[in-house]
């Protein structure tokens, strides 16, 4: 399967815990996105990578967010001191720099407890 | 303020008619357009996209069409068939300039629910 994969799918956490989620991108993708998906909602954009440089934040995206794409392979997306405000689906995708299409993992589910 | 809207949050068709969707735009800097399905427990899927160019893109049963003028565009599905079950997602971009999309801006998205 070489689509856009995420870890984990699923994570409880009490508020004021730090977590972290990881996305690995199609391989020949040299850009990656992180979105947030709350119920009956689209995705809202977070940030955007080309290669390991992270070119836009959106404002959604407070002090408490980090994201890194160190190799400009996979990225992770921390969450410090997590809020109840922060349960939502996080959705990664990845496309060509070349290419309006984005291809999306299957997410992963937060809930802040 | 809602940039891209779907006012309608449902639609049920019967299968074999045809499904129609619409979605809304207020910003005229948007240039491309995507549409995209999303089943539950899975990420969104792209389905097909338009360039402000074009006033119509065709890919099989699916057939976008877009109306400058009126900020409007629409996605037919024709014949409507059970598996196209899903919740479908309108998106847009301004980025036409470079070639890719910085950010998508997405709808609320429209149920549909093609009945055998």
């Amino acid at each position: 399967d070489t689509g856009v994969s995420q870890d984990p799918r699923h994570k409880i956490t009490k508020r004021g815990q730090n977590v972290t989620f990881r996305c690995d991108p199609i391989s020949e993708h040299n850009r990656l996105y992180w979105y947030r998906q709350t119920l009956g909602q689209g995705p809202e954009f977070l940030t955007y990578f080309q290669n390991e440089a992270q070119l836009e934040k959106s404002r959604l995206l407070s002090d408490r967010f980090s994201a890194e794409r160190p190799k400009g392979s996979f990225s992770t997306l921390e969450i410090q001191r997590t809020e109840q405000g922060d349960s939502a689906m996080y959705l990664c995708a990845s496309s060509r720099s070349t290419s309006y299409e984005q291809y999306f993992g299957p997410g992963t589910r937060l809930t802040v407890t | 303020d809602q940039q891209v809207k779907q006012n309608s949050p449902s639609l049920s068709v019967q299968e074999g008619r045809i499904s129609i969707l619409n979605c809304d735009y207020t910003n005229s800097m948007f240039d491309y357009f995507l549409w995209y399905k999303k089943y539950p427990a899975e990420g969104p899927t792209f389905l097909i996209s338009i360039s402000s160019i074009k006033d119509k893109n065709e890919d099989g049963r699916f057939t976008v069409f877009l109306n400058k003028s009126a900020k409007h565009l629409s996605l037919h599905i024709v014949p409507s068939q059970p598996g196209d079950s899903a919740v479908y997602f309108c998106a847009a971009s301004d980025d036409i300039s470079s070639g890719s999309a910085r950010q998508l801006t997405f709808g609320s998205g429209t149920q549909l629910t093609v009945l055998p």
